[in-house]
Parts: structure tokens; sequence; C-alpha cells
């Protein structure tokens, strides 16, 4: 099956800098990776995606990018706020007989210092 | 994005009992749920799917018979966790997708459950 590896675990970033976090997973065949944000006793919510047909995405201070060839990919903060501090979740997909299930890395907790 | 909500949003049970947890797609049709469990600290880790209309599938390591899952329309899963112990604590947390959101997978807010 597919393993979804994530890092750092822990992340600290003063206010203003930029954060990255790594996932690689092990699949060929996935083709969709979802970056979710979680904040504590909360559900996961989507920031960004990006489907293996493209190299990079980018919404405002976020982005991703996909080296298909090296399967891992990347999430980028800029600008980092307060507010941006939560546990963060990449994740692949790709089809199974259950249907495109999610493959979650173990999570980065990002804590961005005033 | 599409919204998907789950109630309860915590809940305690006594040992031995069955809860139900429902998670309803709100504002597109769910053709697939996802239900997944996290304890603290740890990441997501994917309980079953589920179809509309059909049986779920389980993971391996997850007892069918221990949680139930009904995905009986287009908008509604349940989970029942049935003769629930204080081990079966935990967030639960359900997910949902349709045939307009391709792969994109949303989730619901989770449901806090405490075996006393």
């Amino acid at each position: 099956g597919e393993n979804v590896e994530q890092h750092p675990s822990t992340l600290s970033v003063q206010e203003g800098d930029s954060a990255v976090i790594k996932c690689t997973y092990s699949d060929s065949a996935s083709n969709y990776f979802p970056w979710y944000k979680q904040e504590l006793g909360k559900g996961p919510q989507l920031i960004i995606d990006i489907r293996s047909n493209v190299g990079e995405k980018k919404d405002q201070r976020i982005a991703v990018t996909l080296n298909k060839t090296a399967k891992h990919f990347s999430l980028h903060i800029t600008e980092t706020q307060p507010e941006d501090s939560a546990v963060y979740f990449c994740a692949a997909s790709h089809p199974t007989l259950s249907g495109y299930a999610l493959n979650f890395g173990k999570g980065t907790s990002l804590l961005v210092t005033p | 994005g599409a919204v998907v909500s789950q109630h309860p949003s915590w809940v305690i049970c006594k040992s031995g009992t069955s809860v139900k947890i429902e998670c309803r797609s709100l504002d597109f049709q769910a053709t697939t749920m996802f239900w997944y469990r996290q304890f603290p600290k740890q990441s997501l880790m994917l309980m079953a799917t589920s179809n509309e209309g059909s049986k779920a599938t389980y993971e391996q390591g997850v007892e069918k018979d221990k949680f139930l899952i009904n995905h009986a329309s287009l908008t509604l899963s349940t989970l029942t966790v049935t003769s629930a112990h204080p081990e079966d604590s935990s967030f639960y947390i359900c997910s949902a997708k349709g045939a307009h959101s391709g792969n994109t997978i949303y989730f619901g807010e989770g449901s806090w459950l405490t075996v006393v």
C-alpha cells in the first residue's frame, strides 16, 4: 500500500519567515496530493492540493510543489503569521478498490512565534 | 469549499453501550464517505470507506462488527460504535467526496468519543 513520510514533525519559525514541509510517497500510481491544516480539536481543513499533471500550484501565501520522478511534494508558506500555527498533514491519494482514499503523513506541528 | 457536518461533536457513553455518529454532506451529494480515527498527537487512520448503497470496505485491523457503517443516502453516513470500551475513546472524523469534486475530499469537524 501507499506509505507517506512527512518531515519535520515539528517546526518553529518567527513571524514573517517562510516554512517548508516535505513529504514523500511510495506508490507511483498516486495522483492527487492535498494538504490539510488541523487546529486543535477540529477536523482537517483543505488548504491546497495538487494533481500529478502539475508541478507547482500557488494560492496567495501558500504553494505546493510536486516532483513525480522523485516522488516527493512540499508545502511552502511565506510571510508566516501566528494564525498559521497548527498541525499540517500531507496526503496522497491513489485509485484503490475503495475509491481514492487518502493516506496521511504523520503531521507537522508548526509554531509561528510573534 | 463543500461543507461536511458531523454530529455530535462530542459524546460520553458508558462501557458496553453503543453510540452513533452522523456525517452529512450539506451542499453536495457524497458518492463516497470515509471514516477516520485519530488519537491525540497522531495522524488520521482510515477505518473504512463507504459508497452510497453499498457495504463499507474496512481497512485491515478494523472490526466491522464493532464499527458499523451505514451510507444509506448520498448525503448521510453513520458510524455506530457497538459495545464501546474505554480504548474506543478517540476523535472520529468523517470525510466525503462527490462527483462534482473529483478527488477532492472534504472533512467534517470530528466527533470526540469518550467511553467511561
